[in-house]
């Protein structure tokens, strides 16, 4: 079941510029995860929250959390054109057995 | 290197000939899980299995099966594939634990005509 909504569904931004996407959730989470998925390829792993942290870097990535709101943004920062991919969140509930509930996905497109 | 394998990447068949679709991972994780993918509707678990020989059902199981004899392997079948599972398929090993990360293979587009 699709729990989480990526905001915005797409985003096209210059080189070098930041890209932030937005992700909202319905229920109650241990983690929340960000993955990359370049076109028509797996998706692969970016970074996890738990859900007692309210922030996280790796690299040139950012996410914040709010579980009071229910919601989590992935930052990216100085674009690059390889960034161009699809961004989906994923979070994991409390008694999901390792499932995990996907968003729609952000596609995100960075021109050069 | 860790990886999971998909078989085969591409596939065009035609109303209800029976097809597997194979999936491996090297890395001994007990939980394994297969997705489709649809324009607009993101990722849908059709199955998922937590260990060998340990199977349920995700959101859209109808017309999929599964099989987990080994821990490595996770096929998925399609008894009588019909036009509406057209999509893209992936399957997924997941690390368990606390980190609850999921390793996807390179996807299986599928085609029924």
């Amino acid at each position: 079941s699709q729990q989480g909504e990526e905001d915005p569904q797409a985003l096209s931004i210059q080189e070098g510029e930041n890209a932030t996407m937005n992700c909202s959730y319905k229920t109650s989470i241990n983690n929340l995860q960000w993955y990359r998925q370049n076109s028509g390829r797996g998706l692969v792993h970016l970074i996890l929250i738990r859900s007692n942290e309210r922030e996280k870097h790796s690299g040139r990535l950012r996410v914040t959390l709010d579980t009071s709101k229910k919601s989590s943004s992935l930052l990216i920062t100085a674009s690059r054109a390889a960034d161009t991919a699809s961004y989906f969140c994923a979070t994991d509930g409390m008694d999901s057995n390792y499932q995990l509930i996907w968003g729609a996905g952000t596609k995100l497109i960075i021109k050069p | 290197e860790a990886q999971v394998t998909q078989n085969p990447r591409y596939l065009i068949t035609v109303t209800g000939k029976k097809l597997t679709v194979t999936c491996s991972q090297n890395m001994n994780h007990e939980y394994m899980s297969w997705y489709r993918q649809d324009p607009g509707l993101g990722l849908r678990q059709i199955y998922y299995s937590m260990n060998v020989e340990v199977t349920d059902k995700g959101d859209v199981p109808e017309g999929y099966k599964v099989s987990r004899k080994e821990k490595r392997n996770f096929p998925l079948i399609l008894e009588s594939p019909s036009p509406n599972q057209t999509s893209l398929y992936f399957c997924a090993s997941i690390s368990g634990g606390s980190y609850n990360e999921q390793f996807f293979g390179p996807g299986t587009r599928l085609t029924v005509l």
